[in-house]
């Protein structure tokens, strides 16, 4: 098993531009997060899903689009990107089947280090 | 959400045994309390979970007193491959978790 992948690893974004940032894990999980990483901080989720064709917003979700259509891919779609989205982004997917039981060990991919000139 | 308090930063030595306390005043009836490591570069990785009393597995241990408002989370033998970031979480479902700072471990030789 691959875990959680996250492509591309890097990329240099200018004002105003879009792009997506890919997540595929191979786990069969159920959940799947984007979070946002600063230098020094903890993370911050900007969305989340529970299941294909679900999705919510987290903590920081402005400027940020998600899309889940199949359990395996959760893409991240930055539109008119700016500096303020410069930032390491981590895809994580756990698996739960439900309350009272949590929603199990988050696994994380490498991370996608984006930055915005 | 509950929110949780932890040192900013440790230092130890290699084969000591490092304790990080975490203290969650305010954590729920069905939050169950959960230790991250993060290596620079790298996304958190699952250390151990708890709901009460002490859980080991070949990692580490979890201690929770009866009241549940702190954990200590210990390494035993530590070696310079634990230095990292170590973040204590409480929720009862990841979405809800809050990731605050964590605490810089650092060992040393």
């Amino acid at each position: 098993n691959a875990g959680v992948t996250q492509t591309p690893k890097f990329r240099i974004l200018k004002i105003g531009q879009s792009m997506t940032l890919q997540c595929a894990q191979d786990m069969n999980h159920n959940y799947m997060y984007w979070y946002r990483q600063d230098p020094g901080m903890g993370l911050k989720l900007i969305y989340y899903s529970v299941g294909a064709g679900i999705t919510d917003k987290g903590e920081v979700p402005n400027g940020y689009n998600v899309s889940r259509s199949t359990t395996e891919d959760f893409p991240l779609r930055l539109e008119l990107a700016a500096p303020s989205q410069t930032s390491v982004y981590f895809c994580a997917s756990s698996y739960a089947n439900g309350p009272p039981t949590p929603t199990g060990e988050l696994f994380f991919g490498e991370g996608s280090r984006l930055t915005v000139l | 959400l509950a929110k949780t308090t932890q040192p900013i930063s440790m230092d130890s030595y290699e084969g000591q045994e490092v304790n990080i306390t975490c203290s969650h005043n305010n954590i729920a009836t069905n939050d169950y309390i959960t230790w991250y490591q993060q290596f620079p570069s790298q996304g958190p990785r699952f250390i151990i979970q708890g709901y009460k009393t002490k859980v080991t597995n070949e990692v580490a241990s979890l201690f929770i007193p009866a009241d549940r408002k702190s954990s200590t989370l210990s390494l035993p033998r530590v070696s310079l491959s634990d230095t990292a970031v170590y973040y204590c979480l409480v929720g009862d479902s990841n979405y809800q978790l809050i990731w605050g700072a964590g605490t810089k471990l650092i060992i040393k030789p």
